[in-house]
């Protein structure tokens, strides 16, 4: 069975402050991980994924994510947070395949000016 | 390149009825997934559908079934709704090559409201 915990599920930062969105993932088999985006009455945009390749990931918007195997983690971070990077977040795991991907119950980013 | 569509955009249903989804995959993509997410929570895999085929399904019961179109156009359909059915529906469409990963993109979701 694979899952995922994010950690908060609001989070508030300053204009321009460090954005860090948590995600632990359980899975059995070696996992695809990816972070998803989604503003307001729209679907979901990816941010990044890591199948495997390098475990520093990076992705749109200049965010990225590293996977750390011996802590079950893919955190999401930004250096300097931007008005329109609030919205909602998503991390998800997937078992190698793509006939199931399991989200995590996201998280509300708030960027304060 | 045109991107997935959804429709309707928005639905009214009320409980016992039954209702259609319907999305059109990305030009060139021969695979459709369906998610619901309810509000507040993140997305929850329905099903996926392959070249026609049901390829994968999430815990759901078989009042939600599907079908998938030769030019990979796709429905959802709900049978029976119930209050908890109502939510965002999300289909993602990918062209599975086979072996390794293929991104799925997203539609805009069609918003089920049952009354």
């Amino acid at each position: 069975a694979q899952s995922v915990t994010q950690l908060g599920s609001h989070v508030s930062v300053s204009e321009g402050a460090l954005v860090l969105l948590r995600c632990n993932y359980s899975s059995s088999v070696p996992p695809y991980l990816f972070w998803y985006v989604q503003y307001p009455n729209q679907g979901l945009q990816l941010l990044l994924k890591y199948t495997s390749a390098a475990t520093l990931v990076k992705g749109i918007n200049g965010f990225e994510a590293e996977f750390k195997k011996s802590e079950t983690s893919f955190h999401l971070t930004k250096p300097s947070a931007h008005m329109s990077d609030a919205a909602e977040y998503f991390c998800a795991v997937s078992d190698r395949g793509y006939q199931k991907v399991t989200f995590g119950i996201g998280t509300k980013l708030q960027v304060i000016p | 390149e045109t991107g997935v569509t959804q429709s309707p955009t928005h639905l009214i249903k009320t409980r016992g009825q039954q209702v259609t989804l319907r999305c059109s995959s990305q030009s060139g993509h021969n695979t459709v997934s369906w998610y619901q997410q309810a509000l507040g929570q993140g997305p929850q895999f329905i099903f996926q559908y392959y070249r026609e085929e049901e390829n994968g399904r999430g815990n759901f019961p078989p009042r939600f079934s599907g079908l998938q179109f030769p030019n990979y156009s796709s429905e959802l359909n709900v049978n029976a709704l119930e209050l908890d059915d109502s939510a965002l529906y999300l289909c993602a469409s990918s062209k599975e090559t086979g072996g390794t990963y293929n991104e799925q993109f997203f539609g805009p979701g069609t918003r089920l409201t049952v009354l």
